[in-house]
């Protein structure tokens, strides 16, 4: 079975301070998404990474930037954070792009508090 | 633009009663759709997907969905409900012409009671 593991569950954080979310999967991935999830709001992607090092803005990457250095993981940074960033965090990865192969597993989530 | 609908909040069904959870879409192309579903305290969980062929779906605990071109429906359905299928249930299309990106709806959450 494919795991995607998150580093927090919770998370609380204050107001302009700089957040690491940590995702890590072991099924040798080469897709990797960031989304957060609000309700009545669906999934909303952040970005999303086809490789290492490669990335891509989704629909609302403002306020936030990642990096993938490494092919099993994939960090979600909030470079100063504020309150309208309190959500929960899934991280996701699918194993290719082709339509047998894009099923796209998740982590169990981090729910992210700004105070 | 591509969207997805899912007209109802909240799904109320008693256990043993067939359940319906419904997902219209738009998309420019022909499209590839998902189910995944949220138990409480979870992350998504994959159910079932239509790529081509039959219209008819099977998934995961026992769910299957129809896919009607002409509808632009992908409703999520089961026989019968079980207690343990409360959860909340999202529908999500891809354009085969894009690439990575699933468009999701806002979510269903179902209710089975005993």
């Amino acid at each position: 079975d494919v795991k995607v593991t998150q580093s927090s569950r919770y998370l609380v954080k204050r107001t302009g301070e700089k957040v690491f979310l940590e995702c890590v999967q072991d099924m040798d991935h080469e897709n990797m998404f960031w989304y957060r999830q609000d309700p009545g709001l669906g999934l909303r992607l952040i970005y999303f990474s086809y490789d290492v090092k490669m990335k891509e803005k989704g629909d609302i990457p403002e306020g936030y930037s990642v990096s993938r250095e490494k092919k099993e993981r994939f960090s979600l940074i909030l470079e100063s954070a504020s309150t309208n960033q309190t959500s929960m965090y899934l991280c996701a990865s699918s194993l290719e792009s082709g339509p047998s192969t894009d099923t796209q597993y998740f982590g169990p989530g981090t729910r992210l508090t700004v105070l | 633009a591509q969207s997805v609908a899912q007209p109802e909040d909240q799904v109320n069904v008693a256990e043993g009663n067939p359940l319906t959870v419904k997902c219209t879409y738009s998309v420019s192309g022909n499209p590839y759709l998902f189910w995944y579903v949220q138990y409480p305290n979870r992350g998504l969980q994959f159910l079932l997907k239509y790529i081509t062929g039959d219209n008819l779906v099977k998934g995961s605990y026992g769910f299957e969905a129809e896919f009607n071109k002409s509808q632009t429906s992908f409703h999520l359905k089961k026989p019968s409900a079980l207690v343990s299928d409360s959860a909340l249930y999202f529908c999500a299309v891809r354009d085969k012409d894009s690439n990575y990106q699933l468009i999701w709806g806002a979510g269903t959450k179902l209710i089975i009671k005993p």
